[in-house]
């Protein structure tokens, strides 16, 4: 079956630090969705990417879809600690109906 | 602030009891999950209604049993838990199946502990 991965796992910055997490899939994505998670609280959306090489933003956060629409890659410059949280990239899969998620990249940011 | 709303948030159950949680959602969205999570994995598929009918079983246990009375609700109901069913289960709705690129909005979820 289709899988979502990303990289890093964990990754602890010191605020003011740039962060990067990767998301890739073994199968070509019609679209690419992003979701924070701080802890003890629910997946929130943050953003979805539909077109081949494109780049949103959103303040200090930059969402990259890969050429291939197999990978993608969020950006958060100058962190703070309200990124804190665990941050999933999201595909649909196949004809289902069915929303699969990165193995999530969890970001600590102390002071 | 999410406008799905799931109730209970927390809940204690012994594995004999029988116990269901609620979704609601008035966004008048026609696609409704529910979603497992264990702790520091993704969430996990378990149901998708569309138009209120069952379209994807991710070959859940019959203990769970997700029914759907209408398309603002969406309910689980809960038998003969086993404990390693503890989690936090997320109810999640968008406008129609993801085929359509629609995005979901999850609910806080109901953290659910079986002893």
């Amino acid at each position: 079956g289709q899988q979502v991965m990303q990289i890093p796992q964990y990754q602890h910055v010191q605020e003011g630090e740039d962060f990067t997490t990767y998301c890739n899939s073994s199968t070509t994505l019609s679209n690419i969705q992003w979701y924070k998670q701080r802890p003890g609280g629910h997946p929130v959306f943050l953003i979805q990417l539909v077109k081949s090489g494109e780049v949103k933003k959103q303040k200090r956060l930059t969402f990259q879809f890969g050429e291939a629409k197999k990978n993608s890659s969020l950006h958060i410059t100058a962190t703070q600690t309200t990124d804190v949280g665990t941050y999933f990239c999201a595909g649909p899969t196949g004809t289902a109906s069915k929303l699969t998620f990165g193995t999530g990249t969890r970001l600590q940011v102390t002071l | 602030d999410t406008e799905v709303t799931q109730t209970p948030k927390h809940l204690v159950m012994g594995m004999t009891n029988k116990k269901s949680l609620k979704c609601e959602q008035h966004m008048g969205h026609r696609a409704m999950y529910w979603y497992k999570q264990k702790a520091k994995k993704p969430p996990e598929l378990m149901f998708v209604y569309s138009y209120e009918k069952l379209s994807i079983n991710e070959s859940v246990p019959s203990r769970f049993s997700p029914e759907c009375p209408n398309s603002s609700l969406l309910n689980l109901h809960l038998h003969a838990l086993q404990p390693e069913d503890s989690a936090l289960y997320l109810c999640a709705s968008s406008h129609h199946i993801l085929n359509s690129g629609n995005t979901i909005y999850f609910g806080e979820g109901s953290w659910l502990t079986v002893v």
